[in-house]
């Protein structure tokens, strides 16, 4: 089964913190992507990285960054919460090609106080 | 611009009864359509995709869904409802020129009554 982890299930931060959000798939998949759920709004895209070193901005880039260093782990950096990035964060990865459905981790659900 | 539409906010059915949830999209070209899951508390779980071939496509928990292309729709159906029914259900479309792109709908609860 393909396994897709996150490292926090809940966390609560102070606006002006940098936050850390890790991201680890098992199942060797090239893409990995960063999305944030917000009631109403659907899944938002990020992030995605399609290799190590690689990315791409998504639709609401402004305020986040990613860094992907090993094939499996892509991370989603929070230079300074604010308290419009109360959300639900959801990792996801694939294979490459367009046909493939994504994998999805449990999320985060981040609140910044 | 893309879009993807889930016309109905919530979707309230009896248990035993069938059930229907709609999407319909505005992609160019043949896309990759998808439907998900999402249980309380939890991440998305794929459901089913369609690529080619046959309209009626299966996929796990016994639903499945329906290709439409002349209506550009392709709704997610269950012959009898289970309360464990109940959850978020979205709909994404990917455009074949991308490896990626995933344009997703709003989401539907679906509220499954004993």
């Amino acid at each position: 089964d393909v396994k897709v982890t996150q490292s926090s299930r809940y966390l609560v931060k102070r606006t002006g913190e940098k936050v850390f959000l890790e991201c680890v798939q098992d199942m060797d998949h090239e893409n990995m992507f960063w999305y944030r759920q917000d009631p109403g709004l659907g899944l938002r895209l990020i992030y995605f990285s399609y290799d190590v070193k690689m990315k791409e901005k998504g639709d609401i880039p402004e305020g986040y960054s990613v860094s992907r260093e090993k094939k499996e782990r892509f991370s989603l950096i929070l230079e300074s919460a604010s308290t419009n990035q109360t959300s639900m964060y959801l990792c996801a990865s694939s294979f490459v090609q367009g046909r493939n459905e994504q994998y999805f981790g449990p999320g985060t659900r981040l609140t910044v106080t | 611009a893309q879009s993807v539409a889930q016309p109905e906010d919530q979707v309230n059915v009896a248990e035993g009864n069938p059930l229907t949830v709609k999407c319909t999209y505005s992609v160019s070209g043949n896309p990759y359509l998808f439907w998900y899951v999402q249980y309380p508390n939890r991440g998305l779980q794929f459901l089913l995709k369609y690529i080619t071939g046959d309209n009626l496509v299966k996929g796990s928990y016994g639903f499945e869904a329906e290709f439409n292309k002349s209506q550009t729709s392709f709704h997610l159906k269950k012959p009898s409802a289970l309360v464990s029914d109940s959850a978020l259900y979205f709909c994404a479309v990917r455009p074949q020129d991308s490896n990626y792109q995933l344009i997703w709908g709003a989401g539907t609860k679906l509220i499954i009554k004993p």
